[in-house]
């Protein structure tokens, strides 16, 4: 089975530049979050989808970040302008069914982002 | 409050010695989810184990481990004859039945050198 599938894999931009991340889930999975993960700490939620529905987006910066879901399947993650301290990589990971708690949540690889 | 405490920021063992990864959750839910993620240089986390608030039994899955005392509110993870490529940073995380949808929170995690 193919895991959750991102790209780009790295990205250096500058700031105040844009910068857009993809996100394949694994097939079937309902629900789809992106992550962001600072150096040195654990990956905060920046958004969660169930099928093309944000459920929670209570921590993502709206000023700057925006996320789509629009066929229920792949996202896209967007950061317009990026800031210094945007640099983090960028988490995609997906989970099977909306209907029962404590799914397994898998991760990508990440989109290891730089701005300079 | 949800949280996940991981005291210990990074752990140095020499090859083959046994070494235990301690994790402290604080939670309101009396149904709820722990888990324990490895990610590698690469980057992917790497689903180990989930665990429901209702089974306290150890766990143990060839070299690893798990210990989960509700008494204690402790889900410590143990790697026994460790190796190097057990090398790699674990997070600890928790996940509460109460929310519509999986929410996973982490902790910090704990980066293992593993010496030859």
């Amino acid at each position: 089975e193919a895991g959750v599938a991102q790209s780009p894999r790295y990205k250096i931009i500058e700031k105040r530049q844009s910068v857009a991340f993809w996100c394949n889930p694994i097939s079937g999975h309902a629900t789809l979050y992106w992550y962001q993960q600072i150096l040195g700490q654990g990956p905060k939620l920046l958004i969660q989808f169930q099928n093309n529905g944000v459920v929670d987006d209570s921590q993502l910066p709206k000023d700057r970040f925006s996320a789509e879901r629009l066929k229920g399947v792949d996202s896209t993650l967007k950061i317009q302008p990026a800031k210094l301290e945007d640099s983090a990589v960028y988490l995609c990971a997906s989970s099977l069914r909306p209907d029962s708690r404590g799914n397994t949540i898998y991760f990508g690889e990440g989109s290891w982002l730089t701005v300079v | 409050a949800q949280k996940v405490t991981q005291a210990q920021t990074e752990i140095s063992v020499v090859e083959k010695e046994d070494v235990t990864l301690d994790c402290v959750y604080e939670t309101r839910d009396t149904t709820y989810y722990l888990f324990w993620y490895k990610q590698p240089p690469s980057g992917e986390l790497v689903f180990l184990i989930r665990r429901n608030s209702f089974d306290e039994q150890n766990e143990i899955s060839g070299r690893y481990s798990w210990n989960f005392q509700k008494s204690t509110s402790s889900f410590n993870f143990t790697i026994t004859a460790s190796q190097v490529v057990d090398s790699a940073v674990y997070f600890c995380a928790l996940s509460e039945a109460r929310y519509r949808d999986d929410k996973i929170i982490f902790g910090k995690g704990t980066r293992l050198h593993i010496l030859p």
